[in-house]
């Protein structure tokens, strides 16, 4: 069935450094990818989505290709800001016509 | 910025009570979901549905029913409430099924 990982349950990270958080998927449908970002005490929000196969999408400074050859969808960041700890979650648009959200990754920015 | 409004915010209940979580959107939007948040398994979903009427079994629907009454209205009923269904309840709408999905504000529910 449909699905998707998310490999990392935390990442801790100094200011300024790059992120990379990994997101794979399982579809028979033709793939279309979210990320969501959460922070804390607050309800999720889109952050990007994608369902065109290798093309770059960007938003607030993230950035996600979504590759089908190796059904993956990874976030990363260039420069990690302390407004940037949140939890991420990756989704995936399903042939069942629902969103289904992988367990979601904790990133923590520190000084 | 698309609303979608979750009553109660908290809920405290005993096992075995009755609970009914609302929730309203004003967007005009066709997809209704409610999910739980769960820590270690992230956001599950429950029930959904994508017009007045109709409802869909989402991952997780054991223990739980929906309705959705109006294009604006869908409702989560916890009928037996067990210590399991102790949980963050999130409901969301989107206008289709490739369109932004847009979060309330949550529900905590405390079954004891």
């Amino acid at each position: 069935g449909d699905s998707v990982t998310q490999t990392e349950g935390l990442v801790t990270l100094t200011k300024g450094l790059p992120v990379m958080l990994n997101c794979t998927y399982q579809t028979t449908y033709s793939p279309f990818l979210f990320w969501y970002v959460q922070h804390l005490n607050e309800a999720p929000k889109l952050l990007l989505k994608s369902s065109t196969d290798n093309k770059r999408t960007e938003h607030q400074g993230f950035y996600a290709t979504l590759h089908k050859s190796s059904s993956s969808f990874h976030l990363q960041k260039s420069s990690v800001q302390l407004s940037d700890s949140a939890l991420y979650f990756c989704a995936l648009r399903t042939n069942a016509y629902k969103v289904i959200f992988g367990k979601g990754t904790h990133l923590h920015v520190l000084p | 910025e698309a609303a979608v409004t979750q009553s109660p915010r908290n809920k405290v209940t005993v096992t075995g009570g009755n609970v009914t979580l609302s929730c309203r959107q004003t967007n005009s939007h066709n997809y209704m979901y409610w999910y739980r948040q769960d820590t270690g398994h992230g956001l599950r979903l429950i029930h959904y549905s994508y017009g007045a009427g109709n409802l869909q079994i989402g991952d997780v629907p054991d223990g739980y029913k929906a309705t959705r009454t109006t294009q604006e209205d869908f409702f989560l009923l916890l009928e037996l409430a067990s210590p399991s269904q102790t949980s963050l309840y999130f409901c969301a709408s989107s206008r289709d099924i490739n369109t932004e999905v847009f979060f309330g504000k949550g529900t905590r529910l405390t079954v004891v």
